[in-house]
């Protein structure tokens, strides 16, 4: 089964603390994975994508296929980053994107 | 430029009234996508076009739920005899090209449905 699980629902920090958002996937084929980011009173809209191996506001993720694991990364956390983040698989390609139950991010002066 | 837009911004409907929610992708976009979100969770498929073709209606929950996009552009999603369980959000996404992989969707704010 296609799935994506991000084990956390609250993870809260201090500002300046490293911050790891965990996203595990199950997919047999080449998976497709993205961060979608959605901050107070805003629509959802996407952080980072695997394929292009970007930073984005300081996040980093990288895919590993032998832990089937996309966690999101950064090192100092910013009360800013404050959002609740979601995980997204799209598998073969068809746009449909597979969410996971997403995290809040709390980052606490 | 302007983003996705969706209206309503809120519905409340009474058991078994039929509802319309519509999507305004963003110009030119040749994809757009539906989403359920129920409380507290992700995002679940709901459906895809690619201009004013249904592609994809895999995830519509049962037959109360039709969608359509006749131009191409403006899509709707009506939702008959509504029920409890159709309370959410409804979002709706659009990208530029068919979607091929590796495609930004756009979202819009949703529609946060109630079914009392």
């Amino acid at each position: 089964a296609q799935r994506v699980t991000q084990p956390e629902k609250l993870l809260s920090v201090f500002k300046g603390a490293p911050v790891e958002l965990k996203c595990n996937y199950s997919y047999s084929g080449s998976p497709e994975l993205f961060w979608y980011v959605q901050y107070s009173r805003q629509r959802l809209q996407l952080l980072l994508r695997h394929i292009s191996r970007e930073s984005i506001k300081g996040f980093t993720a990288d895919l590993n296929k032998g832990e089937t694991s996309f966690h999101l990364k950064k090192p100092f956390a910013q009360e800013e980053d404050s959002a609740m983040y979601y995980c997204a698989l799209n598998p073969s390609n068809t746009g449909k994107l597979i969410f996971g139950q997403g995290t809040t991010l709390q980052v606490k002066p | 430029g302007a983003g996705v837009s969706q209206s309503p911004r809120y519905k409340v409907a009474k058991r078994g009234q039929d509802v319309a929610l519509r999507c305004d992708p963003i110009s030119g976009h040749v994809s757009l996508f539906w989403y359920q979100q129920a409380l507290g969770q992700g995002p679940e498929f709901l459906t895809y076009f690619q201009n004013e073709a249904q592609l994809d209606k895999s995830g519509l929950p049962s037959d109360r739920f039709f969608a359509e996009r006749p131009e191409g552009s403006v899509s709707t999603l009506k939702i008959q005899r509504t029920q409890q369980e159709d309370s959410a959000v409804y979002l709706c996404a659009s990208s530029r090209y068919p979607n091929t992989g590796g495609e930004t969707q756009y979202f819009g704010p949703g529609t946060r449905l109630l079914v009392l």
